[in-house]
């Protein structure tokens, strides 16, 4: 098993540029997040899901898209970046919510 | 609302001390806790977990009871090592009456020099 496999692991975007970080699991885990985790601090969530189509704003879903058209993937969609959102992103998934399994990360700077 | 508090860091330590590091939760009822690990440039990992009152979680040496009577979840190993460098976070999954969501303490991050 993959387990939670996100890409790209590091991006450097202009300020006003789009662009849309992958996430895809492989244990047929019905929950599905994404948080972002800034230096010194905690995780925040942005979004989740509960189930392919249905997903819910976090903590911190200003400036954040996603959607969920299958199990298996869970894009985030920046749009317009800013340099607040310079962050490390992480993606994870859960079965009933019994402890999560995290992929390994995504840093973004917004220059 | 459901809250984690942990001790604040970052903690260092000589290889082969004993290692406490404080986690107090709020919440109603009896949530699951849980505690992860993030060692440097990686994702979070699931340590070690509990479900229910006394209980004891326990992975790689390390160790975490429930207790209810203090709303208390302090994870402990007895004989740290380099390689346990890294940030620990301790969280809560409040008691599901409909779907609800991990919540994250800030992370204690932990050096252990040789």
């Amino acid at each position: 098993n993959a387990g939670v496999t996100q890409t790209p692991k590091f991006r450097i975007l202009k300020i006003g540029q789009s662009m849309t970080l992958q996430c895809t699991q492989d244990m047929n885990h019905n929950y599905m997040y994404w948080y972002r985790q800034d230096p010194g601090m905690g995780l925040k969530l942005i979004y989740y899901s509960v189930g392919a189509g249905i997903t819910d704003k976090g903590e911190v879903p200003n400036g954040y898209n996603v959607s969920r058209s299958t199990t298996e993937d869970f894009p985030l969609r920046l749009e317009l970046a800013a340099p607040s959102q310079t962050s490390v992103y992480f993606c994870a998934s859960s079965l009933d919510t019994d402890g999560y399994t995290f992929g390994s990360g995504t840093r973004l700077t917004v220059v | 609302g459901d809250s984690v508090t942990q001790m604040e860091g970052p903690v260092t330590l000589s290889e082969e001390a004993f290692l406490t590091i404080n986690c107090t939760y709020t919440a109603t009822g009896y949530p699951s806790l849980f505690w992860y690990v993030q060692y440097p440039g990686e994702g979070l990992q699931l340590l070690l977990k509990a479900t229910k009152a006394d209980d004891k979680g326990s992975n790689k040496g390390f160790e975490a009871t429930y207790r209810k009577e203090t709303t208390s979840f302090h994870l402990e190993k007895g004989s740290v090592q380099v390689s346990d460098s890294a940030v620990y976070f301790c969280a809560l999954l409040p008691m599901k009456t409909s779907y609800d969501k991990v919540i994250f303490g800030p992370g204690t991050s932990l050096s252990v020099i040789p």
